[in-house]
């Protein structure tokens, strides 16, 4: 079974610039979640997929940021206009429906490590 | 509000010996999961071991054991035996059901550092 995809692995772009991360979830799952870890900080919450619809999207930080989830399947989050403060890793997860507290089926992604310069 | 504090940025042990990593929480729902994760330098998150409000009992998975506290809300991840291969950033965390989305909170992450 595949897991969750990301990519790119790396993006450097300038400020002001417009990068789209992308996250392919295992098929199947129809929870996908967005994270972002900022150097030196905790990794935090930004927004939660069931299948196209957004149930919660309370991280998000500002609306320079924007999430979609195509057909329920691979989901994009688009920074335009990228800042230095966007500079992080950005993970995604997914889990299938019904998995409560435990982490079964929870599955997290490598990662994209942006830097905005 | 849900919270998850890790006060030791950095940590050493030497190979074959033991060694905690520090983990409190906050929470004010009595129904929640608490999770370590192992982050390589390669990037992607490794789920160790889980412990659920509930369980009566410690969790163990091979090396790994969660010391769970509940009074005092805390959840110390200990690793028997360290190996080299241990070495890596090691998240603490914790879902609720009362968020409705079970997302994780997590801490700042401790680097554990094994010395051969």
């Amino acid at each position: 079974e595949a897991g969750v995809t990301q990519f790119p692995s790396h993006s450097v772009i300038e400020k002001g610039q417009t990068v789209t991360l992308r996250c392919d979830p295992i098929s199947g799952h129809d929870n996908l979640y967005w994270y972002r870890r900022v150097m030196g900080k905790e990794i935090k919450f930004l927004l939660h997929f069931v299948k196209e619809s957004k149930q919660d999207e309370s991280g998000m930080p500002n609306n320079r940021f924007l999430a979609e989830r195509t057909g329920g399947t691979y989901s994009t989050l688009k920074v335009q206009p990228a800042e230095l403060e966007d500079s992080g890793v950005y993970f995604c997860a997914s889990s299938q429906a019904g998995t409560g507290l435990s982490n079964y089926g929870y599955t997290f992604g490598s990662g994209t490590r942006l830097t905005v310069v | 509000a849900q919270k998850i504090t890790q006060t030791q940025p950095g940590m050493f042990v030497q190979e074959k010996e033991a060694v905690t990593l520090d983990c409190t929480y906050d929470t004010s729902d009595p129904s929640y999961g608490l999770f370590w994760y192992k982050q390589p330098s390669s990037g992607e998150m490794i789920f160790l071991i889980y412990q659920g409000s509930y369980d009566q009992q410690n969790a163990t998975e091979g090396r790994y054991s969660l010391n769970f506290q509940k009074a005092r809300k805390s959840a110390n991840l200990v690793i028997s035996a360290s190996q080299l291969g241990d070495s890596a950033m090691y998240f603490c965390a914790m879902r609720e059901p009362a968020s409705g989305t079970y997302k994780y909170i997590f801490g700042t992450g401790t680097r554990l550092k094994v010395l051969a």
